[in-house]
């Protein structure tokens, strides 16, 4: 059974610093992991996808890497901004990749 | 494009009774999938709908059921509700083929008294 584990549970930097948020999960035969952010009594915004093929994934300040074999994904915040505060969830597709299997989330917090 | 609409917003029920929610996907995609979260369980799948059939399901109970139709909408409906259905239910939206990016809706609040 799949079972995805986000550390840490919650983190609180200051504007402006670089930071990694992980993830990892316990079975390899992932489709694809997905990288969502979620916003007090909202819904999720999606940040990025990662194939099962791929190695990393960038889009503007954020990259995140897979690495299947070690049942690991990190998700890479560079200079963050106050506006980045936010639970941020990983989350991994199964069978045909519809399918998602969620950790409980980093919680973080960019301190101006 | 509009993005996923979801109704009602809020809801309020008693426990025994059932519930309908609503999703309308994004234009063009014809994969909806459910999502339950509560503080104690975190993010679980429901199910999925592709083409007005049910392609994945998760491990909830039969009160828990869904359809999909011609127009890719889908509802979910509750029966029987229980105290500890008070969730966000999140339904995302994927194209179906060729494309598995979930979009997500700003879901539904239930609250069961």
């Amino acid at each position: 059974k799949q079972e995805v584990t986000q550390i840490p549970a919650a983190l609180s930097v200051p504007e402006g610093e670089n930071l990694v948020l992980n993830c990892s999960f316990t079975d390899s035969a992932i489709y694809n992991l997905q990288w969502f952010r979620q916003d007090p009594g909202k819904g999720l915004t999606s940040l990025l996808l990662i194939q099962s093929s791929q190695r990393e994934q960038t889009s503007g300040r954020l990259n995140a890497s897979l690495d299947k074999s070690s049942g690991r994904s990190t998700l890479y915040i560079a200079a963050s901004q106050p506006g980045d505060s936010a639970t941020y969830l990983c989350a991994v597709g199964t069978i045909n990749g519809y399918q998602l299997i969620w950790g409980a989330g980093t919680k973080l917090i960019i301190k101006p | 494009k509009a993005g996923v609409t979801q109704t009602p917003r809020y809801l309020i029920k008693t426990r025994g009774q059932q519930v309908t929610l609503s999703c309308s996907p994004i234009s063009g995609h014809r994969s909806v999938s459910w999502y339950q979260q509560t503080p104690g369980q975190g993010l679980q799948f429901l199910f999925e709908y592709f083409s007005e059939t049910q392609r994945n399901k998760g491990n909830f109970p039969g009160r828990f059921s869904g359809r999909q139709f011609s127009n890719s909408r889908s509802e979910m409906n509750v029966s029987t509700l229980e105290l500890g259905d008070s969730a966000l239910y999140l339904c995302a939206s994927s194209p179906g083929t060729g494309g598995v990016e979930q979009y997500f809706g700003p879901g539904t609040r239930l609250t069961v008294t």
